[in-house]
């Protein structure tokens, strides 16, 4: 399966505590992103990569995240001092083109919830 | 301010009948490109539909079409012979400018297809 992949898929934590996920996006894509969706939402962008060069953030996206892909292949995004309004879904898309589109294809997503 | 607004929260259609999703858009960019998204309950985003500003003829997809009224800012969804397996969360988005960049999302419909 040559999709998106993001790792872990659930991560429970408890308020405080750093967590890390990890996504791998399709091997010849070189734009990569990261998206937040809460329960009973569409999904709000979080930050985006070409290569290793991290080249947008959201306001959503406050001092404790961080987000790096220092190869320009797996990125990873921390949290750090867990909040409660941290719990979400979290997804990663990675972009290449296909008849023009410059589609986004996105991964399972990792769920964050924070105890 | 909202940049797009789906104001189905849900929706029932019987088996093998057609349903229209409404989706409307706000940008100031001559350039931009909208998407339409299925979300399973299974938590994947499927990508369904492109429609690029200056595209001239309305796209399609199989069952899916969009009905791209480019003055009145809508880009609503029609899915033809609806099927079980088409109940899903759908997303409306919009790209503006860059063809790389960030996708912006809506709140989302919520399609139950009954036999």
């Amino acid at each position: 399966d040559t999709g998106v992949s993001q790792n872990p898929r659930h991560k429970i934590t408890k308020r405080g505590q750093n967590v890390t996920f990890r996504c791998d996006p399709i091997s010849e894509h070189n734009r990569l992103y990261w998206y937040r969706q809460t329960l009973g939402q569409g999904p709000e962008f979080l930050t985006y990569f070409q290569n290793e060069a991290q080249l947008e953030k959201s306001r959503l996206l406050s001092d404790r995240f961080s987000a790096e892909r220092p190869k320009g292949s797996f990125s990873t995004l921390e949290i750090q001092r867990t909040e409660q309004g941290d719990s979400a879904m979290y997804l990663c898309a990675s972009s290449g083109v296909q008849r023009g589109i410059h589609e986004q294809f996105f991964g399972p997503g990792t769920r964050l919830t924070v105890l | 301010a909202q940049k797009i607004t789906q104001t189905q929260p849900g929706m029932f259609v019987q088996e093998k009948e057609a349903v229209t999703l409404d989706c409307t858009y706000d940008t100031s960019d001559p350039s931009y490109g909208l998407f339409w998204y299925k979300q399973p309950s299974s938590g994947e985003m499927i990508f369904l539909i492109y429609q690029g500003s200056y595209d001239q003829q309305n796209a399609t997809e199989g069952r899916y079409s969009l009905n791209f009224q480019k003055a009145r800012k809508s880009a609503n969804l029609v899915i033809s012979a609806s099927q079980l397996g088409d109940s899903a969360m759908y997303f409306c988005a919009m790209r503006e400018g860059d063809s790389w960049g960030k996708l912006q999302f809506g709140a989302g419909t919520q399609v139950v297809v009954t036999p």
